[in-house]
């Protein structure tokens, strides 16, 4: 069973434009929630991230939303810049050091 | 600092075979994890490590075997090497403080396996 599900295997955006990405979850314990970014042939690698006490999260061009009483978190990056164009996982956490990821979403920013 | 290092980079086994997927990590982080990238699947967790010599299970844990003792190095063994578990594998590491990000886990660059 799916706990982490993003439901849109991709996503493509104009340069400049507003990217948003969605993340449902199942487990209610998940207290802690990460966003990360591959490309292609190496590992991920850590953008932003939010308690399940606070709401919103901002770092640059990136924001997160969490809403905890519909379980479901996005990840805003505006604007856009082709150099975001990867693949992005969100993360969950209810036990320390044990993260349940997504299946990703690939997002192309075209410019 | 080298950060989280896995060898090798690329690997083919044949069925049946076993293999000791190497991961090491360099920034004195308590807490290790394997995991496994399908397409469509995301990054399941395989098996993670809060400290040397305590290990537990994730989401797909059958078919490996790991064992942590040290705490620089978490190596993933294959135990009869199946065509299912042909995938990129990733090793990453965190640290276990109470300051955010929690959990902010550092990758290695993951290693290709092919089980014919």
């Amino acid at each position: 069973d799916q706990q982490v599900k993003q439901n849109s295997p991709s996503l493509s955006v104009q340069e400049g434009r507003i990217s948003i990405l969605n993340c449902d979850y199942t487990n209610s314990m998940f207290d802690y929630f990460l966003w990360y970014k591959k490309y292609p042939a190496e590992g991920p690698t850590f953008l932003i991230s939010i308690s399940s006490i606070k709401d919103k999260n901002e770092d640059g061009r990136f924001t997160v939303f969490l809403n905890k009483s519909a379980k479901h978190l996005s990840l805003h990056i505006v604007p856009s810049q082709p150099g975001d164009s990867a693949v992005y996982f969100c993360a969950a956490s209810a036990i320390a050091g044990k993260l349940i990821f997504g299946q990703g979403t690939t997002l192309q920013v075209k410019p | 600092n080298a950060g989280v290092t896995q060898t090798p980079k690329f690997q083919v086994l044949k069925t049946g075979q076993s293999m000791t997927l190497q991961c090491a990590q360099d920034m004195n982080h308590e807490y290790m994890s394997w995991y496994r990238q399908d397409p469509g699947m995301g990054l399941r967790l395989i098996h993670y490590s809060v400290g040397a010599g305590i290990t537990d299970q994730g989401e797909v844990p059958n078919g490996y075997n790991v064992s942590r003792s040290t705490t620089e190095d978490f190596p993933l063994r294959l135990l009869s090497a199946a065509p299912s578990q042909t995938s990129v594998y990733f090793c990453a590491s965190s640290y276990s403080g109470l300051a955010e990000p929690y959990n902010e886990q550092f990758f290695g660059p993951g290693t290709r396996l092919t089980v014919l």
